[in-house]
């Protein structure tokens, strides 16, 4: 059963620190995204990569969040430094191109004091 | 642009009532439509789709049809249980790798 698996699934941390989040799509996946959940905010597009490449990152504040995508098995988000408006759960979803359908990780939850 | 709306909740039943959440869309082209449906402590996961006019998606009892003279693809269900409690996200894509989603309606059941 092929699933998203994110990393940690929950963190705990202090403002200013670094925080890198992992995501491993499903093997023969093309495409990435990564999404904030808040209960504001709800459901936020942050970045999105096909084949790798970074197609739309406008939703990611830039000065202090970046994502890559290092190979095809392994996304990484990663906020420096952390603020406490931070604090959400951060899911990753991979999908193959013409598919249409994404599927989901079960987030990291993320808590900076 | 190209955009979901649906209606807010929460929305509280009791167990084996009939459930209906709306939701239309604004969109250039001939977007395919999802609902998704995302479980406590959960990513969202895929419940139904319809990637034409029309057609009508089920699955686990839900249902939804592809109305494009009304824009819309409310969800529906006949007999809703306490283990249906979850956010739904209505979507839709139009050829893209995007998915545009509403702000989710979450649905409490009662026993």
């Amino acid at each position: 059963d092929a699933r998203v698996t994110q990393t940690p699934r929950d963190k705990v941390t202090e403002m200013g620190q670094e925080v890198t989040m992992r995501c491993q799509p499903i093997l023969g996946h093309n495409t990435v995204f990564w999404y904030r959940q808040t209960m504001m905010q709800g459901l936020e597009l942050l970045a999105y990569f096909r084949n790798r490449a970074p197609l739309d990152d406008s939703g990611m504040p830039k000065d202090r969040f970046s994502a890559e995508m290092p190979d095809a098995t392994l996304a990484t988000l990663k906020i420096q430094p952390s603020e406490p408006r931070d604090s959400a759960v951060y899911f990753c979803a991979s999908g193959l191109t013409g598919l249409e359908t994404q599927y989901f990780g079960p987030g990291t939850r993320l808590l900076v004091l | 642009g190209n955009s979901v709306t649906q209606m807010e909740g929460p929305v509280t039943l009791s167990e084996e009532a009939f459930l209906t959440i709306n939701c239309t869309y604004t969109a250039t082209g001939y977007p395919s439509l999802f609902w998704y449906v995302q479980y406590p402590g959960e990513g969202l996961q895929l419940l139904l789709k319809a990637t034409k006019a029309d057609d009508k998606g089920s699955n686990k009892g839900f249902e939804a049809t592809y109305r494009k003279e009304t824009t819309s693809f409310h969800l529906e269900k006949g007999s809703v249980q306490v283990s249906d409690s979850a956010v739904y996200f209505c979507a839709l894509t139009i050829r893209d790798d995007k998915i545009i989603f509403g702000k989710g309606t979450r649905l409490h059941i009662l026993p």
